[in-house]
């Protein structure tokens, strides 16, 4: 069965960091790009970050640049979203996701970011 | 950045009636290679997203063939033939032409 699980959401406060995880099995990890999509309570859902099969690319939305960083571990099957600088605004599900003909075709059930004092 | 606009943002159907959302982009999406790189997604209440339209027209595996995809460079549709029950929830259309990628804000759908 393909899958994969995200886990490390937590409640946080401002400034502070969290690293994300996702474990990825059922199917060949290093030949998708990998990506993290967020979603607001009761809002609509964001891009927030891609990685490359390697991991040699990545590319961020322009409210994350500097603060979150997506890497990936192929040897491992896992992804990665280490996030900085937290803000309230950041508060999300976050999702991991597969990429495959442009679109995401695997969801992860998300993990739950609340960034709160 | 590229716009996505869905309308409606709301939906009530009566079940075994067709249905349809449009979503139209503030440039083309239409790539070099021939294909407009446009999804449809439906997320159920409680539920992560699930990808029902790829490339504009490409059914994804396991969606029902009630579910159909049109559309090229600015503007797409998706059309449910005969609405059911469980077609309940928000659906939202994204490109994937460019980065960032972005998502419409996606349409309500509920059963009258």
């Amino acid at each position: 069965e393909v899958r994969l699980v995200e886990s490390g959401g937590t409640l946080v406060q401002p400034g502070g960091s969290l690293r994300l995880s996702c474990a990825a099995s059922g199917f060949t990890f290093s030949s998708y790009w990998m990506t993290w999509v967020r979603q607001a309570p009761g809002k609509g859902l964001e891009w927030v970050a891609t990685s490359t099969l390697d991991g040699s690319e990545k590319y961020n939305v322009d409210s994350v640049k500097g603060r979150f960083t997506i890497s990936r571990d192929n040897a491992k099957n896992s992804l990665s979203l280490q996030l900085n600088s937290l803000r309230a605004e950041d508060s999300a599900v976050y999702y991991c996701v597969r990429r495959n003909n442009g679109s995401y075709d695997i969801w992860g059930q998300g993990t739950m970011v609340t960034v709160s004092s | 950045d590229i716009v996505m606009t869905q309308s409606p943002l709301s939906l009530p159907v009566t079940p075994g009636e067709p249905a349809s959302i449009s979503c139209r982009s503030s440039q083309s999406l239409l790539h070099s290679n021939g294909y407009n790189y446009l999804a449809w997604y439906l997320q159920k209440a409680g539920q992560s997203p699930q990808l029902l339209v790829y490339l504009a027209s490409g059914r994804a595996s396991g969606v029902p063939d009630r579910f159909s995809g049109s559309g090229s460079g600015t503007d797409f549709t998706l059309k449910i033939s005969r609405v059911e029950a469980e077609d309940v929830g928000v659906y939202y259309c994204k490109q994937a032409l460019q980065t960032p990628v972005t998502f419409g804000q996606g349409t309500r759908l509920e059963i009258k």
